[in-house]
């Protein structure tokens, strides 16, 4: 109950292209859903979070999807460009918690 | 404002050898620390973490241990290293709640030979 499942594994799209990365939960307990981005051989980094009392959240390129009903939620990259081939991991918790939960990352390649 | 120090880079260490990774936060006080694994092309593995002074919380029984004997300090240790500890082990940080999420170090990339 505590697992955030996160697909696809890797993923490759034409630059110009929307890149879609999915997770879904199982503990509706969790009220705060982050996404990190990861550069090879630097640290995850945060990139952008949502609450669940909104079902979308914008910022650029990037744009978070929530659907409480379904417990999924997932990640938008309009425009993909080279620069956004990282591995991205979604992440789950919820108030009082004192860790995150990850997804098992996706690893997206953009193609110039 | 607050940043996290993350050292050595790399490291490359023979079987059964020590090993002590350090990390360290400036600018809060009263941090959880985390000690997590990324095997090559792989998720991430939480080890350790730890709500205050000389609190580890285990969450993978294995060759390693953790302590944090400052506020802002957090030890990754190790009495004899074997090869699967080899790895890319990244310190996380995030005040009294994870309202805002980890930030993390740059990461110590450990190659066990």
């Amino acid at each position: 109950q505590q697992q955030v499942k996160q697909s696809p594994q890797s993923l490759i799209v034409q630059k110009g292209g929307i890149s879609i990365i999915n997770c879904a939960y199982e503990n509706t307990a969790f009220d705060y859903f982050p996404w990190y981005q990861q550069f090879p051989g630097k640290g995850p980094a945060l990139l952008i979070a949502i609450r669940p009392d909104v079902s979308e959240k914008k910022e650029g390129r990037f744009t978070i999807s929530f659907n409480k009903s379904a417990k999924q939620f997932s990640l938008h990259i309009m425009d993909s460009q080279p620069g956004d081939s990282a591995t991205y991991f979604c992440a789950a918790t919820f108030q009082g918690a004192q860790k995150l939960v990850f997804g098992q990352g996706t690893r997206l390649t953009i193609n110039p | 404002s607050q940043t996290i120090h993350q050292w050595p880079a790399t490291l490359v260490q023979p079987v059964g050898s020590p090993l002590s990774l350090e990390c360290t936060v400036e600018g809060t006080s009263n941090p959880n620390l985390y000690w997590y694994r990324q095997a090559a092309g792989r998720g991430l593995q939480l080890l350790f973490y730890s709500v205050g002074i000389g609190q580890i919380s285990s969450e993978v029984p294995q060759n390693l241990s953790a302590s944090r004997p400052q506020d802002r300090q957090f030890i990754l240790s190790s009495k004899k290293l074997l090869l699967s500890d080899s790895g890319f082990y990244l310190c996380a940080w995030c005040g009294f709640t994870l309202a805002y999420g980890y930030t993390f170090g740059s990461g110590t990339r450990l190659t066990v030979v």
